[in-house]
């Protein structure tokens, strides 16, 4: 168990449809990751949150967002969704006195019919 | 820009078989570089990382790395492997310095086979 809670661990929509993904990370981790797995991409960096600021930006569609509240959890949400955004969404937090480990959570499989 | 290619994308094996997993990275700067392991169902996590120092890394479950400047690659190596090795395997690379994402490569399928 990385302490890194996901849910929902699984989640079924139609296309055009919006859903929120949700993040915990581990206790005392100010930075947030999102990554999107897929068969064809493999593993993308979406996007961090350090602290409830947006630190560093990756593939992310201008169809998704993410936030980080105060509470440090974090949420992205994704909107108008396409066939082609069925994926398995991690999220990862890491220390805040940086060793290089990010501990992932088992994320979110989104399926869009 | 940084990218991480890992050779092989199903590697099949042997139980007790020695194991190699290839990686090469490209980056303009220096970088840090892991290994990550994907159990079935579960998220990822640190088998083991390259950040300063000797260049053959060790890390959990008998697993270790070599990291090769001069031909930017940090293969993972196992003598003797087992069933419960079976998994996805990810090697990743990040800029040195920075505190930020991993660029990850597309994943290597360990199976093994009794």
């Amino acid at each position: 168990d990385s302490g890194v809670t996901q849910t929902p661990k699984h989640l079924i929509t139609a296309t055009g449809q919006r859903v929120t993904l949700r993040c915990s990370p581990r206790s005392g981790d100010l930075s947030v990751y999102w990554y999107q797995q897929s068969l064809d991409q493999g593993l993308q960096f979406l996007i961090q949150y350090y602290n409830g600021e947006e630190r560093a930006k990756g593939n992310i569609l201008e169809r998704f967002s993410a936030q980080q509240f105060p509470d440090l959890h974090s949420e992205l949400n994704l909107s108008s969704l396409e066939l082609g955004d069925s994926a398995l969404y991690f999220c990862a937090s890491s220390e805040t006195g940086w060793t290089g480990e990010l501990f992932f959570g088992e994320g979110s499989r989104l399926t869009v019919l | 820009a940084q990218s991480v290619t890992q050779l092989d994308s199903q590697v099949p094996v042997f139980e007790e078989a020695p194991v190699e997993l290839r990686c090469n990275y490209s980056s303009s700067v220096s970088v840090y570089l892991f290994w990550y392991v994907q159990y079935p169902n579960q998220g990822l996590q640190l088998l083991l990382k390259y950040l300063s120092g000797s260049t053959l890394v060790k890390g959990i479950n008998g697993f270790e790395a070599e990291f090769n400047k001069s031909q930017t690659s940090f293969h993972l190596r196992k003598p003797s492997v087992h069933i419960s090795d079976t998994a996805e395997y990810f090697c990743a690379s990040q800029p040195r310095g920075s505190q930020g994402n991993l660029i990850f490569g597309k994943g290597t399928k360990l199976s093994v086979k009794p």
